[in-house]
């Protein structure tokens, strides 16, 4: 079984500060992570993943995250916060990549601040 | 990225009638589509999984007669909610992967929002 926590349903952060958006997960086997952002009235976009080999990971727009084995986290980053971000984020993992089941989070939503 | 459309983007009906949500890959052959709903505050929970020109293989506690998933080609797969009831009211929406996707990556719509009165 796997099952993914969202710490904060709402971020604010100021334009040009730190992003930090929140992920824990179990999960029964080696997982796989993945971040997702949907801005309004839009789908689903995939900003990065882990699957295997390196822990830091890189993605769209600026965003990286790290896989913590030991933490269980896979938290999202990003240094300096651009109005454009706001948007509402969703962790999800997965036993195998692609056609397997996703399992979500509850969704951060995040606010820039002028 | 490829992109997947949703039609209608928002539907109000009234209980006991019938609503058909389609769910289209525009630009690729779509193997496999998803469909999961979404509550207000809560996460997004898959409902069923369709190959096409499979049946659809469907979650826990979703019930087959009620949400009739039909995915007769590598474009289209369609949502039937059948005798619609309030609580049916929710986010739907659709994802699709196909076999010429980057790591079989899932697409997703942009979600039908569906109220029953």
């Amino acid at each position: 079984a796997q099952s993914v926590t969202q710490l904060g349903s709402h971020v604010s952060v100021s334009e040009g500060a730190l992003v930090l958006l929140r992920c824990n997960y179990s999960s029964s086997v080696p997982p796989y992570l993945f971040w997702y952002v949907q801005y309004p009235n839009q789908g689903l976009q995939l900003l990065l993943k882990y699957t295997t080999g390196a822990t830091l990971v890189k993605g769209i727009n600026g965003f990286e995250a790290e896989f913590k084995k030991s933490e269980t986290s896979f938290h999202l980053t990003k240094p300096s916060a651009h109005m454009s971000d706001a948007a509402e984020y969703f962790c999800a993992v997965s036993p195998n990549f692609g056609n397997e089941k996703l399992t979500f989070g509850t969704g951060t939503r995040l606010t820039i601040i002028p | 990225g490829a992109v997947v459309s949703q039609h209608p983007s928002w539907v109000i009906c009234k209980s006991g009638t019938s609503v058909k949500i389609e769910c289209r890959s525009l630009d690729f052959q779509a193997t496999t589509m998803f469909w999961y709903r979404q509550f207000p505050k809560q996460s997004l929970m898959l409902m069923a999984t369709s190959n096409e020109g499979s049946k659809a293989t469907y979650e826990q506690g979703v019930e087959k007669d009620k949400f009739l998933i039909n995915h007769a080609s590598l474009t289209l797969s369609t949502l039937t909610v059948t005798s619609a009831h309030p609580e049916d009211s929710s986010f739907y929406i659709c994802s699709a992967s196909g076999a010429t996707s980057i790591d079989n990556e899932q697409f997703f719509g942009p979600g039908t929002r569906l109220t029953v009165l």
